[in-house]
């Protein structure tokens, strides 16, 4: 099976811009979360989809937001960059089940750096 | 709310040597842990999950509600252990709250 795929690798961005990116998940599942990973924070939980659905969300701004469509593949917009949105944005999918959890399964990341 | 913490950012031991890496939790519910691990230039990946019982490249872990941990172990540690490792507990949602991580570096 292929893996999580996420694109693109590397973003540059200027502040006050908006940006999109990409994730597909394995084939068969239904659950995609979003991530978001800095030296300083590690990872943090922006949002879950499952079957087109918004199931939970983490806590940021309004100008994270996501979607996810019928062939599971999601996308996650930030709109008016700012540059602390530079980070390293995770895409996982899983089955969604649980409890118990199903494991997420990870994409190697879409590497954004706000200027 | 849920937390997980892992008190060591950066463990050194030796080839051959045992080795721990620690996990403490907070959470109301019943917890599911995992460990996950992230090897240079490759994604982050699931080690073991503790519903499993199961040891995955010589580590267990065992998880202990009386003291709401999970640490990972190894009897002897490999060279190729050197990595990222992070504990996890989900939730609803598939929100893993995810602790810092412990960099592990195994000298020859």
């Amino acid at each position: 099976k292929a893996g999580v795929t996420q694109t693109p690798r590397y973003l540059i961005k200027t502040r006050g811009q908006q940006v999109t990116l990409s994730c597909s998940p394995i084939s068969g599942h239904r659950s995609v979360s979003w991530y978001q990973q800095t030296p300083g924070q590690g990872l943090q939980f922006l949002f879950e989809y499952f079957s087109e659905t918004q199931r939970n969300k983490g806590n940021f701004p309004g100008r994270f937001s996501g979607r996810q469509f019928s062939n599971s593949r999601s996308e996650m917009n930030v709109s008016t960059l700012e540059l602390g949105d530079s980070a390293l944005y995770l895409c996982a999918s899983s089955t969604g089940g649980g409890p118990p959890y199903s494991p997420l399964h990870f994409g190697n990341g879409t590497r954004l750096t706000v200027t | 709310a849920q937390r997980v913490t892992q008190p060591e950012k950066l463990l050194s031991v030796f080839k051959g040597a045992p080795v721990e890496l620690k996990c403490n939790y907070s959470y109301s519910g019943s917890p599911e842990l995992f460990w996950y691990v992230q090897y240079s230039r490759q994604r982050l990946q699931l080690l073991l999950r503790h519903i499993s019982r199961e040891s995955i490249k010589g580590f267990t872990a065992d998880l202990n509600k009386g003291e709401t941990s999970f640490h990972l172990k190894k009897p002897f540690a490999q060279e190729e252990d050197s990595a990222m490792y992070y504990c996890a507990l989900p939730s609803y949602g598939q929100n893993f709250v995810f602790g810092p991580g412990t960099r592990l570096s195994v000298l020859p």
